[in-house]
Protein backbone atom coordinates (compact mmCIF):
# COMPACT_ATOMS: atom_id res chain seq x y z
CA UNK A 1 0.00 0.00 0.00
CA UNK A 2 1.59 3.17 -0.93
CA UNK A 3 1.67 5.90 1.86
CA UNK A 4 1.10 9.43 1.68
CA UNK A 5 3.06 11.48 -1.02
CA UNK A 6 3.91 15.17 -1.27
CA UNK A 7 5.62 17.48 -4.07
CA UNK A 8 7.85 19.23 -4.25
CA UNK A 9 10.03 18.16 -1.18
CA UNK A 10 12.12 21.49 -1.48
CA UNK A 11 10.98 25.00 -2.32
CA UNK A 12 13.27 27.98 -1.64
CA UNK A 13 11.68 31.15 -2.09
CA UNK A 14 11.99 35.16 -1.80
CA UNK A 15 9.86 37.07 0.23
CA UNK A 16 6.52 37.74 -1.48
CA UNK A 17 6.35 35.26 -3.67
CA UNK A 18 3.68 32.33 -3.81
CA UNK A 19 4.15 28.55 -3.27
CA UNK A 20 1.79 25.09 -3.37
CA UNK A 21 2.29 22.36 -1.76
CA UNK A 22 0.45 19.16 -2.92
CA UNK A 23 -0.48 15.65 -1.27
CA UNK A 24 -2.12 12.47 -2.31
CA UNK A 25 -3.36 10.48 0.68
CA UNK A 26 -3.11 7.10 1.33
CA UNK A 27 -5.95 5.27 -0.59
CA UNK A 28 -9.32 5.09 1.25
CA UNK A 29 -8.01 7.93 4.33
CA UNK A 30 -11.04 9.96 4.02
CA UNK A 31 -9.10 12.66 6.57
CA UNK A 32 -6.32 14.54 5.59
CA UNK A 33 -4.15 17.02 7.80
CA UNK A 34 -1.86 19.32 6.90
CA UNK A 35 0.72 20.47 9.76
CA UNK A 36 3.73 22.95 9.89
CA UNK A 37 6.72 21.90 11.73
CA UNK A 38 9.38 24.91 12.42
CA UNK A 39 13.15 23.55 12.91
CA UNK A 40 12.77 21.92 16.37
CA UNK A 41 10.13 21.92 17.11
CA UNK A 42 6.66 19.52 16.85
CA UNK A 43 4.78 19.37 14.11
CA UNK A 44 1.70 22.08 14.78
CA UNK A 45 -2.45 21.62 12.70
CA UNK A 46 -2.89 24.15 10.17
CA UNK A 47 -5.79 22.74 9.23
CA UNK A 48 -7.72 19.28 7.95
CA UNK A 49 -10.74 17.83 6.32
CA UNK A 50 -13.24 15.15 6.26
CA UNK A 51 -13.93 14.35 2.31
CA UNK A 52 -13.96 17.62 0.70
CA UNK A 53 -14.87 19.60 4.14
CA UNK A 54 -13.12 21.45 6.39
CA UNK A 55 -13.00 20.85 9.57
CA UNK A 56 -10.81 22.82 11.57
CA UNK A 57 -8.75 25.50 10.23
CA UNK A 58 -8.64 27.97 13.05
CA UNK A 59 -4.90 27.97 13.04
CA UNK A 60 -4.56 28.68 9.55
CA UNK A 61 -3.12 32.38 8.59
CA UNK A 62 -5.90 33.16 6.63
CA UNK A 63 -4.61 36.09 5.11
CA UNK A 64 -2.48 34.20 3.21
CA UNK A 65 -2.71 30.71 3.29
CA UNK A 66 -5.13 28.14 2.54
CA UNK A 67 -5.77 25.06 1.58
CA UNK A 68 -8.41 22.93 -0.31
CA UNK A 69 -9.58 19.24 -1.32
CA UNK A 70 -12.05 19.63 -3.86
CA UNK A 71 -12.85 15.98 -4.54
CA UNK A 72 -11.76 14.28 -1.22
CA UNK A 73 -8.73 13.28 -2.47
CA UNK A 74 -5.44 15.29 -3.37
CA UNK A 75 -5.18 18.40 -1.21
CA UNK A 76 -3.21 21.56 -1.99
CA UNK A 77 -1.72 24.00 0.67
CA UNK A 78 -0.86 27.43 -0.82
CA UNK A 79 0.87 30.36 0.77
CA UNK A 80 0.55 33.58 -1.08
CA UNK A 81 3.10 36.29 -0.20
CA UNK A 82 5.08 34.28 1.79
CA UNK A 83 7.59 35.65 4.88
CA UNK A 84 10.82 34.16 6.50
CA UNK A 85 8.88 33.42 9.45
CA UNK A 86 6.84 30.69 7.02
CA UNK A 87 10.43 28.72 6.89
CA UNK A 88 9.53 25.27 8.08
CA UNK A 89 8.94 21.90 7.18
CA UNK A 90 5.20 21.43 5.71
CA UNK A 91 3.62 17.76 6.40
CA UNK A 92 0.58 16.37 4.82
CA UNK A 93 -1.06 12.96 6.92
CA UNK A 94 -4.09 11.61 6.44
CA UNK A 95 -6.15 8.75 8.16
CA UNK A 96 -8.92 6.47 7.91
CA UNK A 97 -12.33 8.13 9.92
CA UNK A 98 -9.85 10.14 11.78
CA UNK A 99 -7.77 7.17 13.45
CA UNK A 100 -3.88 6.82 13.75
CA UNK A 101 -2.64 9.57 10.86
CA UNK A 102 0.23 8.70 9.04
CA UNK A 103 2.43 11.28 7.29
CA UNK A 104 3.96 12.33 4.09
CA UNK A 105 7.80 12.72 3.37
CA UNK A 106 6.97 16.50 4.23
CA UNK A 107 7.78 20.03 1.82
CA UNK A 108 10.39 21.80 3.19
CA UNK A 109 10.53 25.56 2.75
CA UNK A 110 13.14 28.04 3.10
CA UNK A 111 11.87 32.11 2.55
CA UNK A 112 14.57 33.98 2.18
CA UNK B 1 -5.38 23.73 27.98
CA UNK B 2 -4.01 20.93 26.09
CA UNK B 3 -0.93 20.54 25.75
CA UNK B 4 2.35 17.84 25.70
CA UNK B 5 5.54 18.16 27.54
CA UNK B 6 8.63 16.19 26.78
CA UNK B 7 11.24 17.63 29.20
CA UNK B 8 14.03 15.22 27.41
CA UNK B 9 16.04 17.71 25.56
CA UNK B 10 18.45 14.24 24.14
CA UNK B 11 19.54 10.99 25.46
CA UNK B 12 22.36 9.06 24.21
CA UNK B 13 23.07 5.18 24.81
CA UNK B 14 24.83 2.61 24.37
CA UNK B 15 23.47 -0.28 21.84
CA UNK B 16 21.22 -3.34 23.01
CA UNK B 17 20.00 -1.37 26.31
CA UNK B 18 16.90 -0.30 27.53
CA UNK B 19 16.08 3.54 26.93
CA UNK B 20 13.01 5.54 28.60
CA UNK B 21 11.38 8.84 27.19
CA UNK B 22 9.33 10.61 29.29
CA UNK B 23 6.03 12.71 28.34
CA UNK B 24 3.37 14.74 30.55
CA UNK B 25 0.06 15.91 29.34
CA UNK B 26 -2.44 17.97 29.95
CA UNK B 27 -6.62 17.71 28.81
CA UNK B 28 -9.66 18.40 30.00
CA UNK B 29 -10.97 15.28 28.11
CA UNK B 30 -11.42 12.17 29.58
CA UNK B 31 -11.26 10.08 26.18
CA UNK B 32 -8.15 10.59 24.44
CA UNK B 33 -5.54 8.80 22.78
CA UNK B 34 -1.54 9.05 23.44
CA UNK B 35 0.57 8.26 20.10
CA UNK B 36 4.30 8.37 19.83
CA UNK B 37 6.35 8.72 16.46
CA UNK B 38 9.82 8.81 15.52
CA UNK B 39 11.34 11.16 12.64
CA UNK B 40 14.13 10.44 10.79
CA UNK B 41 17.10 12.10 9.75
CA UNK B 42 15.38 12.76 6.45
CA UNK B 43 12.34 14.15 7.99
CA UNK B 44 10.20 11.18 7.61
CA UNK B 45 7.97 10.74 10.60
CA UNK B 46 6.93 7.36 11.39
CA UNK B 47 4.12 6.32 13.60
CA UNK B 48 5.18 3.73 16.37
CA UNK B 49 2.51 2.44 18.85
CA UNK B 50 -0.68 4.13 20.67
CA UNK B 51 -2.14 3.89 23.57
CA UNK B 52 -6.42 4.41 24.18
CA UNK B 53 -7.01 6.35 27.54
CA UNK B 54 -9.61 4.24 28.47
CA UNK B 55 -7.27 1.14 28.34
CA UNK B 56 -5.83 0.15 31.53
CA UNK B 57 -3.39 -2.59 29.99
CA UNK B 58 -0.16 -0.96 28.23
CA UNK B 59 0.70 -1.14 24.70
CA UNK B 60 3.24 -2.95 23.20
CA UNK B 61 4.70 -3.32 19.49
CA UNK B 62 8.02 -4.99 18.79
CA UNK B 63 10.63 -3.38 20.98
CA UNK B 64 8.54 -0.92 22.04
CA UNK B 65 6.30 -0.66 25.16
CA UNK B 66 3.98 2.08 26.47
CA UNK B 67 4.07 3.21 30.75
CA UNK B 68 0.74 4.75 30.92
CA UNK B 69 0.54 6.15 34.52
CA UNK B 70 -3.05 7.85 33.68
CA UNK B 71 -3.26 9.64 37.37
CA UNK B 72 -0.23 11.26 36.54
CA UNK B 73 -1.24 12.34 33.25
CA UNK B 74 2.16 10.01 32.29
CA UNK B 75 2.95 8.12 29.16
CA UNK B 76 6.64 7.08 28.47
CA UNK B 77 7.76 5.34 26.02
CA UNK B 78 9.98 2.08 26.47
CA UNK B 79 12.58 0.72 23.52
CA UNK B 80 14.19 -2.34 24.71
CA UNK B 81 17.21 -4.03 22.77
CA UNK B 82 17.96 -0.40 21.00
CA UNK B 83 19.76 -1.01 17.58
CA UNK B 84 21.68 1.87 15.88
CA UNK B 85 18.56 2.67 13.63
CA UNK B 86 16.49 3.56 16.53
CA UNK B 87 18.56 7.05 16.45
CA UNK B 88 15.87 9.45 15.54
CA UNK B 89 13.78 12.21 17.45
CA UNK B 90 11.09 10.82 18.90
CA UNK B 91 7.29 12.74 19.55
CA UNK B 92 5.03 12.44 21.90
CA UNK B 93 1.03 13.06 20.79
CA UNK B 94 -2.62 13.69 22.15
CA UNK B 95 -5.51 13.84 20.36
CA UNK B 96 -8.47 14.28 22.43
CA UNK B 97 -11.79 12.12 21.17
CA UNK B 98 -13.56 13.15 18.60
CA UNK B 99 -10.83 16.49 17.87
CA UNK B 100 -8.90 15.38 15.34
CA UNK B 101 -5.94 17.11 15.71
CA UNK B 102 -2.75 15.87 17.14
CA UNK B 103 -1.11 18.01 19.78
CA UNK B 104 2.83 17.08 19.45
CA UNK B 105 5.26 17.48 22.52
CA UNK B 106 8.47 19.13 21.51
CA UNK B 107 10.46 16.34 20.94
CA UNK B 108 13.24 13.93 22.41
CA UNK B 109 16.30 13.62 20.43
CA UNK B 110 17.63 10.00 20.94
CA UNK B 111 21.41 9.17 20.01
CA UNK B 112 22.24 5.03 19.88
CA UNK B 113 26.38 4.69 20.11
CA UNK B 114 27.88 1.42 18.96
Amino acid sequence: EAGVTQSPRYAVLQEGQAVSFWCDPISGHDTLYWYQQPRDQGPQLLVYFRDEAVIDNSQLPSDRFSAVRPKGTNSTLKIQSAKQGDTATYLCASSPGGDTQYFGPGTRLLVL
Amino acid sequence: AQKVTQTQTSISVVEKTTVTMDCVYETRDSSYFLFWYKQTASGEIVFLIRQDSYKKENATVGHYSLNFQKPKSSIGLIITATQIEDSAVYFCAMENYNQGKLIFGQGTKLSIKP
